[in-house]
């Protein structure tokens, strides 16, 4: 079945330190794909997406590229502040069926100042 | 901006008891789609929902659950018999449509607590 495998966390940076963290998908199809980041007691919150191969989804500074050859779709940022402290999720969407939301387990990323 | 909500945000219940959380979808949305996230896990596929009728449900999803859309804005999630392994936190999704690119919008969750 599909599937999403997120690098183990946590991940504890210094403010301004270059981010990545790691995402890869097994699917049928042509999945969409997401990254989601949640905030302490807080819910899900789309950070950005790519529906097709080699998209670039961006937001806030993130970035992350729909490698369809390496089945990825890393999350990256230049230079991490504090307030980016959260779990971030990845997800992909199916590509047939219901289209339901197959997740990582997550990634907790703590920035010190 | 439109967005999903759910009521209420922290529920707490004994054992054996029934429990219903309750989401409002963004209006115009078709899909609709609960997960549930136990504390420090991933998030869950539990059930899609559309025209009515569940369209897909998982292994989670056994007969003490159950989903309606008792009227044309609320979407119920209801857990007939709570067990203690039920305490997650439970999200409500929608989507406009169900092509692949349609992305689907969480709500802020509701926080079951079973004891």
């Amino acid at each position: 079945g599909n599937s999403v495998t997120q690098m183990e966390g946590p991940v504890t940076l210094s403010e301004e330190a270059f981010l990545t963290i790691n995402c890869t998908y097994t699917a049928t199809g042509y999945p969409s794909l997401f990254w989601y980041v949640q905030y302490p007691g807080e819910g899900l919150q789309l950070l950005l997406k790519a529906t097709k191969a080699d998209d670039k989804g961006s937001n806030k500074g993130f970035e992350a590229t729909y490698r369809k050859e390496t089945t990825s779709f890393h999350l990256e940022k230049g230079s991490v502040q504090v307030s980016d402290s959260a779990v971030y999720f990845c997800a992909l969407s199916e590509a047939s069926g219901t289209y339901k939301y197959i997740f990582g387990t997550g990634t907790r990323l703590k920035v010190l100042a | 901006e439109p967005e999903v909500t759910q009521t209420p945000s922290h529920q707490v219940t004994q054992m054996g008891q029934e429990v219903i959380l309750r989401c409002v979808p963004i209006s115009n949305h078709l899909y609709f789609y609960w997960y549930r996230q136990i504390l420090g896990q991933k998030v869950e596929f539990l059930v899609s929902f559309y025209n009515n009728e569940i369209s897909e449900k998982s292994e989670i999803f056994d007969d003490q659950f159950s989903v309606e859309r008792p009227d044309g804005s609320n979407f119920t999630l209801k857990i007939r018999s709570t067990k203690l392994e039920d305490s997650a936190m439970y999200f409500c999704a929608s989507s406009l449509g169900q092509v692949r690119i349609n992305e689907q919008f969480f709500g802020p969750g509701t926080r079951l607590t079973v004891l």
